[in-house]
């Protein structure tokens, strides 16, 4: 079984602070993990996955997110945030061979000029 | 670039009645996906359809629920008698296979369905 939790259901940073998501995980099998963002009235579009290669990932629009087996976590981080970063992120996991994701609750990010 | 369209993007129907959300899929794609999300909730895997059949379904996907891909390039969720707790937002995805590693799927916009 998997399941995914995203701390704080809500995050608001200063545009060209850093911006950090945090995503824990727990799967009974080596997980593959995944940012998604939603903005407004749109899809949710994949940002980045972790596939079991280099723990350090880096996505589109400056995030990355690096796997730490030890502490069950897959945190998405940019350096500097934009206004454009603003809307909700998902982390998702599933499992080889599985069709299926498992997703956090999600974290809607705020960004004050 | 290639993405997943549904319609419509907002129903409000009658509780008992029935609904059909629209999806086509990306073209070169052979595992279609429905996925909803309860306002407030997480977004939740209902069913996975591969080679006109389903792959994987969870506890949500109940007898009120089917699948259809009627053609070459529609997928079709199917909910018989709606009932209040059916709100939400229904998500299509496809995939272009799942392979050895992790499986990307590609989301539609959405359709939020209402029941009153």
């Amino acid at each position: 079984a998997q399941s995914v939790t995203q701390l704080g259901s809500h995050v608001s940073v200063s545009e060209g602070a850093l911006v950090l998501l945090r995503c824990n995980y727990s799967s009974s099998v080596p997980p593959y993990l995944f940012w998604y963002v939603q903005y407004p009235n749109q899809g949710l579009q994949l940002l980045l996955k972790y596939t079991s290669a280099a723990t350090l990932v880096k996505g589109i629009n400056g995030f990355e997110a690096e796997f730490k087996k030890s502490e069950t976590s897959f945190h998405l981080t940019k350096p500097s945030a934009h206004m454009s970063d603003a809307a909700e992120y998902f982390c998702a996991v599933s499992g080889a061979g599985s069709y299926q994701l498992t997703f956090g609750k999600g974290t809607k990010l705020s960004v004050i000029p | 670039e290639p993405e997943v369209t549904q319609t419509p993007s907002h129903q409000v129907t009658q509780m008992g009645q029935e609904v059909i959300l629209r999806c086509v899929p990306i073209s070169n794609h052979l595992y279609f996906y429905w996925y909803r999300q309860i306002l407030g909730q997480k977004v939740e895997f209902l069913v996975s359809f591969y080679n006109n059949e389903i792959s994987e379904k969870s506890e949500i996907f109940d007898d009120q629920f089917s699948v259809e891909r009627p053609d070459g390039s529609n997928f079709t969720l199917k909910i018989r008698s709606t009932k209040l707790e059916d709100s939400a937002m229904y998500f299509c995805a496809s995939s272009e296979a799942r392979g050895v590693g992790a499986n990307v799927l590609t989301f539609g916009a959405g359709s939020r369905l209402t029941v009153l």
